[in-house]
């Protein structure tokens, strides 16, 4: 089992719908959970970090984090075709694994006119 | 502010031959962190700084493989004798405290 699993997809959405992008890891222990968006050719840019169970919110984006189920999420709200990239999902696997992240394989998104 | 730097953009070298890839993080930020991204993966990690010191370089694949950060900010990731399996996009991240991580725009190394 990987420890940060994605669905690769493509995921295609048409405009101005909700994305649901979703993500699972296996250390139970982890902590720290980040979405980064990837553009074709680019490095990854933060888009929302989160810590605690449940749901935050930034503009159009919302990650929610579910702990017992190991499952943490992004939801992108009214989506643009400036949305489509691919999303990677990142853990701070386990407690004591200091700072590194482990990457899921990303998921690309297609925002359709 | 200005982001994270790294040079060059592309590097092309032949097997065998050593490399130098340099880091400029975000002023002020403590941690410093190698990772290189394989074409349809996700960054996987090479060696995290904490100032000055190497507080985990369990990623790294190899001995051709040594990154240093003398003055705790720069950092130069150095690989020896390289292969051609050694082509990737090589990524630094930078991160105030350890928590969210900033990605420079990554050089790209080819191995002929």
């Amino acid at each position: 089992q990987k420890e940060v699993e994605q669905n690769s997809g493509p995921l295609s959405v048409p405009e101005g719908a909700i994305a649901s992008l979703n993500c699972t890891y296996s250390d139970r222990g982890s902590q720290s959970f980040f979405w980064y968006r990837q553009y074709s050719g680019k490095s990854p840019e933060l888009i929302m970090s989160i810590y605690s169970n449940g749901d935050k919110e930034d503009g159009r984006f919302t990650a929610q984090l579910n702990k017992a189920s190991q499952y943490v999420s992004l939801l992108i709200r009214d989506s643009q075709p400036s949305d489509s990239a691919t999303y990677l999902c990142a853990v701070n696997i386990g407690t004591g694994g200091g700072n590194k992240l482990t990457f899921g394989t990303g998921t690309q998104l297609k925002v359709e006119l | 502010g200005a982001g994270v730097s790294q040079t060059p953009s592309n590097k092309v070298t032949e097997k065998g031959k050593y490399v130098e890839l340099r880091c400029d993080p975000i002023s002020g930020h403590t941690a410093l962190y190698w990772y290189r991204q394989s074409l349809g993966q996700g960054p996987e990690f090479l060696i995290y700084f904490q100032g000055t010191g190497a507080a985990d370089d369990s990623g790294l694949p190899n001995d051709r493989f040594f990154a240093v950060r003398p003055e705790g900010s720069v950092s130069t990731l150095k690989i020896q004798r390289t292969e051609r399996g050694d082509s990737a996009v090589y990524l630094c991240a930078s991160s105030l405290m350890g928590n969210e991580q900033f990605f420079g725009p990554g050089t790209r190394l080819t191995v002929l």
